[in-house]
């Protein structure tokens, strides 16, 4: 079983739509959680980065982590074909700095 | 801030050259960076971690000898690929933890493409 699952899609949904991607994670003891948006042939660029549960919103997106259930959300609210990329999860326990990524989800926003 | 470059952006080589590739931060220090290869429709794989002045650690399955990597300064290290075969082709990507970070984000460079014919 991979440390991170995450659905790799793709997903294509209209302009305005809101945007709902996942990752669940297996290991416990990763407390410390982000999301990275890739656009092709380009590195990863941190969009958001949250600390244990719960909610962090920064402008249109909005991280959730329910610990609990092993399970960490990206809401897109309002989307744009700019945001058209593939969103990756990633994850580190505490006292390390290795992050586990998931997958990636591409996504297309229609015009 | 927390600008992290990658030269060359892109390489095309013939098997059993050897390729450099540097990554550099631009606006921090960077005492730990990173390097990841990612395959078509991959998620990023760790290769190994690079720490300033001493030798970098590798992941499981990873052959040292064919990955070198130095970390000579605080804003630079660089991935050679010896003896590079097609099998080797694929798209490094490296990060850096700017120095003193109490979050240990990594911030990614925009990735080198390796193309071995």
């Amino acid at each position: 079983q991979k440390e991170v699952e995450q659905d790799p899609g793709p997903l294509s949904v209209p302009e305005g739509a809101i945007v709902s991607l996942n990752c669940t994670y297996s290991n416990s003891a990763f407390q410390y959680f982000m999301w990275y948006r890739q656009y092709s042939r380009k590195g990863p660029e941190l969009l958001m980065y949250t600390y244990s549960s719960g909610n962090k919103e920064d402008g249109r997106f909005t991280a959730q982590v329910d610990k609990s259930s092993k399970y960490i959300s990206l809401f897109i609210r309002d989307s744009q074909p700019s945001d058209s990329a593939t969103y990756l999860c990633a994850m580190r326990r505490t006292g390390a700095n290795n992050l586990f990524f998931g997958t990636g989800t591409r996504l297309t926003v229609i015009p | 801030g927390a600008v992290v470059s990658q030269h060359p952006s892109r390489v095309i080589c013939k098997s059993g050259t050897s390729v450099k590739i540097e990554c550099r931060s631009l606006d921090f220090q960077a005492t730990t960076m990173f390097w990841y290869r990612q395959f078509p429709k991959q998620s990023l794989m760790l290769m190994a971690t690079s720490n300033e002045g001493s030798k970098a650690t590798y992941e499981q399955g990873v052959e040292k000898d064919k990955f070198l990597i130095n970390h000579a300064s605080l804003t630079l290290s660089t991935l050679t690929v010896t003896s590079a075969h097609p099998e080797d082709s694929s798209f490094y990507i490296c990060s850096a933890i700017p120095s003193g970070d109490i979050t240990d984000t990594q911030y990614f460079g925009p990735g080198t493409r390796l193309t071995v014919l």
